[in-house]
């Protein structure tokens, strides 16, 4: 079975700073992982997905991930962040024919002026 | 776009109730899931379904079970509320090889 670990609860961040939120998955075959944003009082958005081939993924909202498979990683990052992204984020994990979403216990980003 | 819509955003329901939460997608999608968020647990999936009368344990079943008559249509029963089963329920639902999951705005359950 599929598990995610975001190990940062909370994470405060200076607007125009850059932001990486870490994600760490087990699964034993090849995953499909994800990253939502949840704004308080939302639904749950999808900023990216890594299926399969380039490790370095682009989302929006000028979001980016890389899936690096020795680590067992998805890390979200943003060059630099702005008071809009203030919310909670959501890694997942899906296992091959996506019958199974497992999501981590999120992270919410503060963002200070 | 592809729709999946949750039958209501806000329950109150009486301890003992049984309670039934509705999620309807309108793309044929084959996988439907369940699940409940609550603050600093994330999202825990409750079942999950690839076909239609075809369901699985997810995480945390106990306390409920599900429906799946029609594709387009994935049902939570909770048999007796409990006021440990207060949360927010959202569904979602994907087709294979589709973008990514879609999920519904989800139903804020209160028990009481």
């Amino acid at each position: 079975a599929q598990s995610v670990t975001q190990p940062d609860i909370h994470i405060t961040v200076s607007e125009g700073a850059s932001l990486e939120l870490r994600c760490n998955y087990s699964y034993g075959a090849t995953p499909y992982l994800f990253w939502y944003v949840q704004s308080p009082g939302q639904g749950l958005q999808l900023l990216l997905k890594y299926f399969s081939g380039d490790t370095l993924v682009q989302g929006i909202k000028g979001f980016e991930a890389e899936f690096k498979r020795s680590q067992s990683s998805f890390n979200l990052r943003k060059p630099s962040v702005h008071w809009s992204d203030a919310a909670e984020y959501f890694c997942a994990v899906a296992n091959t024919g996506f019958q199974k979403l497992v999501f981590g216990t999120g992270t919410r980003l503060l963002v200070s002026p | 776009d592809v729709k999946v819509t949750q039958s209501s955003r806000y329950l109150v329901k009486r301890t003992g109730e049984k309670v039934f939460l509705e999620c309807v997608q309108d793309m044929d999608h084959e996988n439907m899931f369940w699940y409940r968020q609550d603050p600093g647990l994330g999202l825990r999936l409750i079942y999950f379904s690839y076909d239609v009368k075809m369901k699985e344990k997810g995480d945390i079943p106990e306390g409920y079970s599900v429906s799946r008559e029609k594709k387009e249509r994935f049902s939570l029963i909770l048999e007796s509320a409990s006021t440990n089963q207060t949360s927010m329920y959202l569904c979602a639902s994907i087709i294979l090889g589709a973008e990514g999951y879609t999920f519904g705005s989800g139903t804020r359950l209160t028990v009481v």
